[in-house]
């Protein structure tokens, strides 16, 4: 079974509007962190957002919000007020053992194509 | 501060080439890993390394290798290459293993083809 379900091969959005892109994660951890980055064309892999399994609140960073609801295993990704450059590869990815330190690779699910119009 | 550096960026090599690829992390960080990115196989972990040992490996074969120096850089090196292992190869940083919450930060890759 799949780790990380990204369920959306490619999204639109209008410029200005907000979007949400979906991520459900499987695991037996108790411990976990779930990330969220942004792949440009270029290549470059960038960090966007965490949140802790522990974390009781939703993770922010600026327009980046995660919609973490932990009983169904899921991690959505929301992007407020989208702009031009938003256009890009998402991925979420998972890394279990959070606390054990025997376990330090991420798990990527295959991304969203985000295309953001003007 | 300076991100992930990774050399080269593009290269081109022939089947049955070896390759080395460099990675310089983030200033003060000591975890290093590194991915293979592909089309049909999407991101795949290939291994880590702390403290200049490796602490987790992903399912590839021996051809994949790397290490890690003292001065936390690491290197992974592929040797007789073959055409599937054209990839992005990415590293990523962080500064310490197994830490909660640790962020992970990611270098530019390196696209490597091979023909």
């Amino acid at each position: 079974a799949q780790k990380i379900t990204q369920t959306q091969p490619g999204m639109f959005v209008q410029e200005k509007e907000a979007v949400t892109l979906d991520c459900t994660y499987d695991t037996s951890d108790q411990s976990y962190g779930l990330f969220w980055y942004k792949q440009p064309s270029s290549g470059e892999m960038i960090f966007l957002i965490y949140q802790g399994s522990y974390d009781e609140q939703n993770a922010t960073e600026g327009r980046y919000s995660l919609n973490f609801q932990k009983a169904r295993k899921s991690a959505n990704l929301v992007i407020s007020a989208s702009q031009l450059g938003d256009s890009a590869m998402y991925f979420c990815a998972m890394r279990e053992g959070e606390s054990g330190g025997s376990n330090y690779k991420l798990t990527f699910g295959k991304g969203t194509l985000l295309t953001v119009n003007p | 501060k300076a991100g992930v550096t990774q050399t080269p960026r593009y290269l081109i090599k022939t089947r049955g080439q070896q390759v080395t690829l460099s990675c310089s992390p983030i200033s003060g960080h000591r975890s290093v890993s590194w991915y293979q990115q592909t089309p049909g196989q999407g991101l795949q972990f290939l291994f880590e390394y702390f403290s200049e040992t490796q602490r987790n490996k992903g399912n590839f074969p021996g051809r994949f290798s790397g290490r890690q120096f003292s001065n936390s850089r690491s290197e992974m090196n592929v040797s007789t290459l073959e055409l599937g292992d054209s990839a992005l190869y990415l590293c990523a940083s962080s500064m310490t293993q197994g830490v909660f919450g640790n962020t992970i930060y990611f270098g530019e890759g390196s696209w490597l083809t091979v023909v």
